[in-house]
């Protein structure tokens, strides 16, 4: 069975600075990667995915992460936070195979941006 | 398009009580599933359904009911309501249950759930 490690609960970071979001996953082979950002009150929404091909991926709002199979790693970046990034983000895999696989999420990383 | 919507809000139930989510979604989406989020714990996928008619069980299903009547509506029942089913609950949807976890999901707002 996948499974994803979120190893940190909280980062506090300060607004333009920049932002790595750690996330490890097991999985037998090449999975479906996710990052959900999700701010406060709201649902969850995607940021980004990586299937296959270029292991750098860009997402929205100006983040990105890569696929670091040797690690099995798929960390989220940006280079400068915004006071607005404040939220909760998960990393999420899924498995490969089609059908009705569900998400498997991570516990999520609590991100403070200090002013 | 709305996406997804859930009802209601917030709810506060008494133990033994039941009570329906409601979820719509209005993309015509094949795949429609549950999840529930309690704190440190992540999401944790409660039932799924590939198409009308069919569901099936996620990693927790126990508690809970669901059934497909239609494309648009997937509803989670709980007929006996318990303090452990407090939560926040996500309804989401993708477009093709047959292409697979590569599509992506849409959530909707959430439903928490106060069970006393």
């Amino acid at each position: 069975a996948q499974s994803v490690t979120q190893p940190d609960i909280h980062i506090t970071v300060s607004e333009g600075a920049s932002l790595e979001l750690r996330c490890n996953y097991s999985y037998g082979a090449t999975p479906y990667l996710f990052w959900y950002v999700q701010s406060p009150g709201q649902g969850l929404q995607l940021l980004l995915k990586y299937f296959s091909g270029d292991t750098l991926v860009q997402g929205i709002k100006g983040f990105e992460a890569e696929f670091k199979r040797s690690q099995s790693s798929f960390n989220l970046r940006k280079p400068s936070v915004h006071w607005s990034d404040a939220a909760e983000y998960f990393c999420a895999v899924g498995a490969r195979g089609g059908g009705a696989d569900g998400l498997t999420f991570g516990k999520g990383t609590h991100l403070i941006i200090q002013p | 398009n709305a996406g997804v919507t859930q009802t209601p809000k917030f709810q506060v139930l008494k133990t033994g009580q039941s009570m329906t989510l409601q979820c719509a979604q209005d993309m015509n989406h094949e795949y429609m599933s549950w999840y529930r989020q309690d704190p440190g714990m992540g999401l944790r996928l409660i039932h799924y359904s590939v198409g009308a008619g069919i569901t099936d069980q996620g990693e927790v299903p126990n508690g809970y009911n669901v059934s497909r009547s239609t494309t648009e509506d997937f509803p989670l029942r709980l007929l006996s309501a318990a303090p452990s089913q407090t939560s926040v609950y996500f309804c989401a949807s993708r477009t093709d249950a047959s292409g697979g976890i590569q599509e992506t999901q849409y959530f909707g707002p959430g439903t928490r759930l106060l069970v006393l």
